[in-house]
């Protein structure tokens, strides 16, 4: 099946900075991503819909000034949690469906990323 | 959007055949139902879906109710590495546009070797 990766899989990092999550569909274009936030013994939480080209689309409840999403290409999609604080902690995790050009699909699954660990200190 | 509902948790041996029942009352006639898995800390996984008739593939078989109301993922002989929280989810049926998966709470499924 298609493949989507994550980098980093896990990051420390001090209250108030910013960190840089990335998801990239490795051999298949995806002109929409996912990208979701699962706390520890939750289910998952869509954050928001990552379009390549355009504004992302956030779900309610989630701030777009604080979660940066930025889809610059067919196969990369990033999330930037800006001052992050300690109840930012959470596994990111993001997903994309194959594509064809022609925007129509070319199978019904959706590939997910091997998520991101979060851990604001 | 039409809601699932699902066990909190299932548990069996190893080796054995595991039923995972999802009940999904309001379903629409356009709606597909999805099952995805996830093993601990990690994303999750692509299992199985259909729309009314039962489905088979490598991983695991999906029996759907004749009223659509209900489904059941079967495991045909689980082994440890099946243990995960497995989601069942519906899915409109789009030609075109992106869906997002709304994820319930699903089924923490334990085997036991």
């Amino acid at each position: 099946g298609a493949v989507v990766s994550q980098h980093p899989s896990w990051v420390i990092c001090k209250s108030g900075t910013s960190v840089k999550i990335e998801c990239r569909s490795l051999d298949f274009q995806a002109t929409t991503m996912f990208w979701y936030r699962q706390f520890p013994k939750q289910s998952l939480m869509l954050m928001a819909t990552s379009n390549e080209g355009s504004k992302a689309t956030y779900e309610q409840g989630v701030e777009k000034d604080k979660f940066l999403i930025n889809h610059a290409s067919l196969t990369l999609s990033t999330l930037t949690v800006t001052s992050a604080h300690p109840e930012d902690s959470s596994f990111y995790i993001c997903s994309a469906r194959d594509y064809r050009t022609s925007g129509i699909p070319t199978s019904y699954e959706q590939y997910f990323g091997p998520g991101t660990r979060l851990t604001v200190t | 959007d039409a809601k699932t509902t699902q066990p909190n948790s299932m548990e069996s041996n190893e080796e054995e055949p595991v039923h995972l029942p999802c009940n999904h009352s309001t379903i629409s006639g356009t709606d597909y139902i999805h099952w995805y898995r996830q093993l601990p800390s990690q994303g999750p996984e692509y299992v199985i879906h259909g729309l009314t008739s039962n489905v088979n593939n490598r991983m695991a078989s999906l029996a759907i109710a004749e009223d659509r109301k209900s489904s059941t993922l079967i495991l045909h002989r689980a082994t440890l590495r099946d243990a995960a929280v497995y989601y069942c989810i519906l899915r409109k049926a789009l030609v075109q546009g992106a869906q997002k998966l709304v994820f319930g709470q699903g089924t923490r499924l334990t085997i036991n070797p």
